[in-house]
């Protein structure tokens, strides 16, 4: 059963533009990560938060949580069009959201 | 590289006929997972091995099993496809088990059932 719920489930912007993701979750968690998914392809592991922590960078990403309202974000800075692809959320127990669909339009 | 295999990229079966699919590692990690993707879905866990321990998702098929011979290889069998099974079938390893760590995922094998 699915644990995260993300929304948007589609957003489109502008190259250079930041996209915002958000995932909220049900039950108590040890840590939530994020990946990429390009169409077709596999994912790929771009961040993970503990449920100690409240925020988290690597390059243009910023990952905020608040376990008190049992959500996340994700954003993306600066975006590119490379960047155009689905992005879930999962909670430790490998339950992922459905996803934000996102287009970075040149 | 260290990296996750999948083989085949494609699969077509039919209606029925029992289909494997494969999965390789060199990462040398504990854990290997299976995921059904369904189109514009998201990924749902099946079952994962730790090491040789297998644990199956609670709503799981019947129809779906899994081996794992070895630390490298584990395979997913499908014993009696059906069109509702037609979908992305993903791989993945962690070295620590579902709490703890960033999961590696292979590239998938698309499953066509006829």
């Amino acid at each position: 059963s699915q644990q995260g719920e993300e929304d948007p489930q589609a957003l489109s912007i502008q190259e250079g533009e930041n996209a915002t993701m958000n995932c909220s979750y049900k039950t108590s968690i040890n840590n939530l990560q994020w990946y990429r998914q390009n169409s077709g392809r596999g994912l790929v592991h771009l961040i993970l938060i503990r449920s100690n922590e409240r925020e988290k960078h690597s390059g243009r990403l910023r990952v905020t949580l608040d376990t008190s309202k049992k959500s996340s974000s994700l954003l993306i800075t600066a975006s590119r069009a490379a960047d155009t692809a689905s992005y879930f959320c999962a909670t430790g127990d490998m339950r992922f959201g459905a996803g934000t669909r996102l287009t970075v339009k040149p | 590289d260290a990296m996750v295999i999948q083989n085949p990229r494609y699969q077509v079966t039919q209606f029925g006929k029992p289909v494997t699919l494969s999965c390789s590692q060199t990462l040398n990690h504990n854990v290997m997972y299976w995921y059904q993707q369904k189109s514009s879905q998201a990924p749902k866990l099946l079952f994962h091995y730790y090491d040789k321990d297998f644990n199956n998702e609670a709503d799981t098929p019947d129809n779906f099993q899994s081996r794992r011979p070895n630390t490298s290889f584990c395979f997913l069998d499908i014993r009696s496809p059906g069109l509702g099974d037609a979908a992305m079938y993903l791989c993945a390893t962690s070295r620590d088990g579902l709490v703890t760590g960033e999961q590696f995922f292979g590239p998938g094998t698309r499953l066509t059932v006829l």
